[in-house]
């Protein structure tokens, strides 16, 4: 079936460093993904996406990357600062399947230490 | 508004209560989502809608679980015959475009529903 899946459950970092989250995922017909933060008692927040047709996006102190060959999505956050702490979810997408809908993964908790 | 806007923000239920979830999506956005989060797990699609049609409802774990978009903005979720196990955060999210589309999709605060 179709799965999302992170290789780290926590991660803990200093302030100032980098940090990188991984993920991988099983259905090779998705095309889109999206990587969002969730802080405690909020919803799900919009970072930064990738379609298939890419291999590396760049905002704000944030890189996406995508290998397509071994099916792995990576969220690398630079100079991490203690607002970054929260949840991270990558999500996929198959934007022309039968059925149109996110899959998440079981989360990363980020944790920066000051 | 600027963003998904879900109400209530909390919401107490006891068991057997019906309950009704608002979602108010982005202005003009086309999809609407509908999903369940447990404690400490991710997000689980409920639902999906189109406009005012209900594409997909694959996710929606019983017949006590129903949503409308009769209007193609404004959406509900109810919940009939409220259990225990129906306690989670119900999340929102709306985006721009079609399904076919790849448009960024955003989500709510959520609805924290607590069955006791």
């Amino acid at each position: 079936g179709e799965s999302v899946g992170l290789h780290l459950p926590t991660l803990s970092v200093q302030e100032g460093d980098n940090s990188i989250i991984n993920c991988a995922y099983s259905n090779s017909a998705s095309d889109y993904f999206i990587w969002y933060k969730q802080e405690s008692g909020k919803g799900p927040q919009f970072i930064i996406d990738i379609r298939s047709n890419m291999d590396k996006r760049q905002g704000q102190r944030v890189t996406v990357l995508l290998n397509k060959t071994v099916k792995h999505l990576s969220l690398q956050i630079a100079a991490t600062q203690p607002g970054d702490s929260a949840v991270y979810f990558c999500a996929e997408i198959n934007s022309g399947g039968s059925n149109y809908k996110l899959t998440f993964g079981k989360g990363t908790l980020l944790t920066v230490n000051p | 508004g600027a963003g998904v806007s879900q109400s209530p923000r909390y919401k107490v239920a006891k068991r057997g209560q019906d309950v009704a979830l608002r979602c108010d999506p982005i202005s003009g956005h086309v999809s609407l989502f509908w999903y369940q989060q447990a404690l400490g797990q991710g997000p689980e699609f409920l639902t999906y809608f189109q406009n005012e049609a209900q594409l997909d409802k694959s996710g929606l774990p019983s017949d006590r679980f129903f949503a409308e978009r009769p209007e193609g903005s404004v959406s509900t979720l109810k919940i009939q015959r409220t259990q225990q196990e129906d306690s989670a955060v119900y999340l929102c999210a709306s985006s721009s475009g079609q399904r076919s589309s790849g448009n960024t999709i955003y989500f709510g605060e959520g609805s924290w529903l607590t069955v006791v």
